[in-house]
């Protein structure tokens, strides 16, 4: 069976510091695996997306994933947050149909 | 719009009351896609579309739970003697082909459905 993780329910981090938010997955077969983005009251925006290949992936604003299959992570990264980034972000992991999603990660960017 | 797009985006049910979400997903989409997400949680699937054809429901709480895609576009989720453990919101997805697996699947904003 399929499972996340997402460590950490409440990241803050100040304007201009690294974001990092981890996610591990559990899954018995090469998984694919996504990052998706909720403001609120909004829907979930795809970030970006690992499904085979080059296993740091780079995705929209500036975010990036780095695969690691001996560690069954994918942790996202950004060098450096905007008050803009300020969301809720979640892992999920496919095989299909459906994913399956984390719990999720408030970010929040300090001034 | 180029978007998923979803009505109601807020509907407040009497328990025991019977409600219709609508889902139109993105033009051209095969597959749809419904999802539960309860305050504080990860949104957990319920069930799969390809064209009309309803692939999975694997995730369906219960029976009173119902979701169709008659012509293979729009669909509707139907909840059938709400109970007060429905509320939630539910998100619809589309992807234009299989599972989303390549391409991602595309989320509408959701229904907040609150049962009192």
């Amino acid at each position: 069976a399929q499972s996340v993780t997402q460590l950490g329910s409440h990241v803050s981090v100040s304007e201009g510091a690294l974001v990092l938010l981890r996610c591990n997955y559990s899954s018995s077969v090469p998984p694919y695996l996504f990052w998706y983005v909720q403001y609120p009251n909004q829907g979930l925006q795809l970030l970006l997306k690992y499904t085979t290949g080059a296993t740091l992936v780079k995705g929209i604003n500036g975010f990036e994933a780095e695969f690691k299959k001996s560690e069954t992570s994918f942790h996202l990264t950004k060098p450096s947050a905007h008050m803009s980034d300020a969301a809720e972000y979640f892992c999920a992991v496919s095989p299909p149909p459906g994913y399956i999603f984390g719990t999720g990660t408030r970010l929040k960017v300090l001034a | 719009g180029a978007g998923v797009s979803q009505s109601p985006r807020y509907k407040v049910a009497k328990r025991g009351q019977d409600v219709a979400l609508r889902c139109d997903p993105i033009s051209g989409h095969v597959s749809l896609f419904w999802y539960q997400q309860a305050l504080g949680q990860g949104p957990e699937f319920l069930t799969y579309f390809q064209n009309e054809a309803q692939l999975d429901k694997s995730g369906l709480p219960s029976d009173r739970f119902f979701a169709e895609r008659p012509e293979g576009s729009v669909s509707t989720l139907k909840i059938q003697r709400t109970q007060q453990e429905d509320s939630a919101v539910y998100l619809c997805a589309s992807s234009l082909g299989g599972s989303g697996q390549g391409t991602g699947q595309f989320f509408g904003p959701g229904t907040r459905l609150t049962v009192l």
